[in-house]
């Protein structure tokens, strides 16, 4: 079952233009990651929030959290045509509940044209 | 370090053949994952493992079998692959919870598996 959903499915902007993409989830989390992954590639994590936080930032990505709508979003600021990728959000449960396993959304496809 | 590595990275099987997917990892993980993603499914977690001989089915176990005999190693195996397990195969380890937390994932770069 999908815990985590992105929107929008797929987005094109312009170099140097900001992006954002959303996640919104069902039940209760511990934290909520973001991941990249680039055509035919692994995914790569990008930045972990914790159910406590609001606001986390790292390089050109800005992330919030709001646990009372159950949604997040990831900003890329200034966005580059390296950029170009799939974006998942992913929710982890509180593993004391006997639960190990992230769920991730279906992602949203990212386009920059340079 | 090589990360996450996993052997094949491509192959094609018939119906009803037999193969094993290999996951290695050189971080010292507790934990292994394997997921499938189709196209507009996303991520799927077909079976995990928390510890070395320890395994855990997830959302799609049906159809596959795995083993960690060794920490670093996790095998995923189709015992008679059928045309509905085409997809790419991901193999993903990580550090053991914290505070309760699960961590983040590390992950290969996939077997693409096409079942004629």
């Amino acid at each position: 079952s999908q815990q985590g959903e992105e929107d929008p499915q797929a987005l094109s902007i312009q170099e140097g233009e900001n992006a954002t993409m959303n996640c919104s989830y069902k039940t209760s989390i511990n934290n909520l990651q973001w991941y990249r992954q680039n055509s035919g590639r692994g995914l790569v994590h990008l930045i972990l929030i914790r159910s406590n936080e609001r606001e986390k930032h790292s390089g050109r990505l800005r992330v919030t959290l709001d646990t009372s709508k159950k949604s997040s979003s990831l900003l890329i600021t200034a966005s580059r045509a390296a950029d170009t990728a799939s974006y998942f959000c992913a929710t982890a449960p509180y593993s004391g509940a006997g639960s190990y396993q992230l769920t991730f959304g279906k992602g949203t496809k990212l386009s920059v044209i340079p | 370090n090589a990360g996450v590595t996993q052997t094949p990275k491509f192959r094609v099987l018939k119906t009803g053949q037999s193969m094993t997917l290999l996951c290695a990892q050189d971080m010292n993980h507790e934990y292994m994952y394997w997921y499938r993603q189709d196209p507009g499914m996303g991520l799927r977690l077909i079976h995990y493992s928390v510890g070395e001989g320890t395994t855990a089915k997830g959302e799609v176990p049906d159809g596959y079998n795995v083993s960690r005999l060794k920490k670093q190693n996790f095998l995923l195996g189709l015992e008679s692959a059928a045309p509905s397990q085409t997809s790419v195969y991901f193999c993903a380890s990580s550090y053991p919870v914290n505070l309760l937390a699960l961590r983040e994932q590390y992950f290969g770069p996939g077997t693409r598996l096409t079942v004629t």
